[in-house]
């Protein structure tokens, strides 16, 4: 069981580009969520999906960022335009749903110059 | 609603001498509680949960927490300190459902960064 893989492990974008962060649930886990770190901070709450569904994006910013689970590959957090704000480790979890236990993949830290 | 306060931002501690990470938990349900550990420019590791069964949970390497309700708290022991213990740690709250099982999002304290002296 490979766990959480997450892709890339560090990515460097220009301000104004686009960032493709992606996320593989572990095997038979159905249920994804996305956190970032700024430094210095602890994890915050971005997004909570299911297969083809947004369960909850209370923690996302309204502009810019957006995610999806589809039916057949990884979770996609995607952040268009960049702004040095936006430089962070962002965190994908999985769970088989009702049954708790989180785990959690190594992260994707982004670098915006 | 729910939240988490770590109580120290920083712990120090001489190799071979007791750990001890204090946290405290807000929560409008019943909560299951975890204790994470980063290492540096690394993934979270899961050290224990608590979700509603025995209220002493015994964690990997040596690591235990005491849930105590009545003081809203879930502090993080060890009785002797490895130089590899030290990393950051992050207690963290998930409100639990009715069948005693925890869901949605988690909530994470600012973390407690642990050194490790020789």
């Amino acid at each position: 069981n490979a766990g959480v893989m997450q892709n890339p492990r560090h990515l460097v974008r220009r301000r104004g580009q686009e960032a493709r962060l992606r996320c593989s649930p572990m095997k038979g886990h159905s249920h994804v969520y996305w956190y970032r770190q700024l430094p210095e901070e602890g994890l915050k709450f971005m997004v909570y999906l299911q297969k083809e569904n947004i369960i909850d994006e209370s923690g996302m910013p309204k502009e810019r960022f957006s995610a999806e689970f589809p039916k057949e590959g990884p979770s996609i957090l995607r952040i268009q335009q960049v702004v040095r704000g936006d430089s962070a480790a962002y965190f994908c979890a999985s769970s088989p749903g009702l049954f708790g236990g989180y785990t959690f993949g190594s992260g994707t830290r982004l670098t915006v110059v | 609603a729910q939240s988490v306060t770590q109580l120290d931002s920083h712990v120090s501690v001489s190799e071979g001498t007791p750990v001890l990470l204090r946290c405290n938990y807000s929560s409008s349900y019943s909560p299951s509680l975890f204790w994470y550990v980063q290492h540096p420019n690394k993934g979270l590791q899961l050290l224990l949960k608590y979700t509603s069964a025995a209220t002493l949970v015994k964690g990997i390497n040596g690591f235990e927490a005491e849930f105590k309700k009545s003081e809203t708290s879930f502090h993080l022991t060890k009785p002797s300190a490895h130089m590899s213990d030290a990393a950051e740690y992050f207690c963290v709250v998930s409100p639990l459902n009715a069948g005693g099982t925890s869901y949605g999002k988690l909530t994470f304290g600012q973390g407690t960064i642990l050194t490790v002296h020789p």
